[in-house]
C-alpha cells in the first residue's frame, strides 16, 4: 500500500542552524502538507501546497520556515535558523484533491534543537 | 472556547469492552471529520472519515457525525489490546485547502 515517507526519522541540531526536512508524498497525491507536534501537545497545521505554491500557512509558519517540491517526488520543508522551541515532530502529509479528501501523514521526523 | 475539545483520558478499558470517544466542536463551517489513531512517537494513522451527519462503519470501528449539536464520536467494539493508542479527532470546513485542525487525543489502553 502507497505510503509516506520522511527523512530523517531523527535530527539534532544546534540552534541557529539550518535544517531540512524531507518528504515524499504518495505519487498520485496533488497536495502537500506540514504539521508539526510538540511533545504532549496537539497535532498544528503549518503550512498547505499546491502546484508548486503555498496554499494556506498558519502564524507557526513565519519567514524562518520554507517549503519546496524540489523534483517530482520531493517536498521539503526548511527551517532557517533552528530556535529550541522549534523542537517538536514534523508530520508530512498528502492528500489527492482539494477539501475533503483525506490527509495520509508520514512517520514523522523528531527534529531537537540543542 | 476551543475549536476542537476532545477529553485527554487516559481511558483504560477491558479487552472486549466497546469503546467510545468524542469530540465537539464550535466551527459550524467543519464540514468533513476524521478519526486518526497515533502509536507512540508515530504518524497519525486515517481510521475513519466522513461527511456529512450519519453513521459510517468500517468492521469494528463506527464513526457518528452529528452536525446539528457540533459533536462526533467513535466507537470501537471488540476492543483488542492491539488498539491502545492516542485516538485524534480532526476536521475541516469545505473549500480551503484541507487545513486539519485536531483534538488533543485521547489515550487508550485495553488490557487483556
Amino acid at each position: 500500500e502507497p505510503e509516506v515517507t520522511q527523512t530523517p526519522s531523527h535530527q539534532v541540531t544546534q540552534m541557529g542552524q539550518e535544517v531540512i526536512l524531507r518528504c515524499v508524498p504518495i505519487s498520485n497525491h496533488l497536495y502537500f502538507y506540514w504539521y508539526r507536534q510538540i511533545l504532549g501537545q496537539k497535532v498544528e497545521f503549518l503550512v498547505s501546497f499546491y502546484n508548486n505554491e503555498i496554499s494556506e500557512k498558519s502564524e507557526i509558519f513565519d519567514d524562518q520556515f520554507s517549503v519546496e517540491r524540489p523534483d517530482g517526488s520531493n517536498f521539503t520543508l526548511k527551517i532557517r535558523s533552528t530556535k529550541l522551541e522549534d523542537s517538536a515532530m514534523y508530520f508530512c502529509a498528502s492528500s489527492v484533491r482539494l477539501a475533503g479528501d483525506p490527509e495520509y501523514f508520514g512517520p514523522g521526523t523528531r527534529l531537537l534543537v540543542l | 472556547q476551543k475549536e476542537v475539545e476532545q477529553d485527554p483520558g487516559p481511558l483504560s478499558v477491558p479487552e472486549g469492552a466497546i469503546v467510545s470517544l468524542n469530540c465537539t466542536y464550535s466551527n459550524s463551517a467543519f464540514q468533513y471529520f476524521m478519526w486518526y489513531r497515533q502509536y507512540s512517537r508515530k504518524g497519525p494513522e486515517l481510521l475513519m472519515y466522513t461527511y456529512s451527519s450519519g453513521n459510517k462503519e468500517d468492521g469494528r470501528f463506527t464513526a457518528q457525525v452529528d452536525k446539528s449539536s457540533k459533536y462526533i464520536s467513535l466507537f470501537i467494539r471488540d476492543s483488542q489490546p492491539s488498539d491502545s493508542a492516542t485516538y485524534l479527532c480532526a476536521m475541516t470546513p469545505s473549500g480551503g485547502y484541507n487545513k486539519l485542525i485536531f483534538g488533543a487525543g485521547t489515550r487508550l489502553a485495553v488490557h487483556p
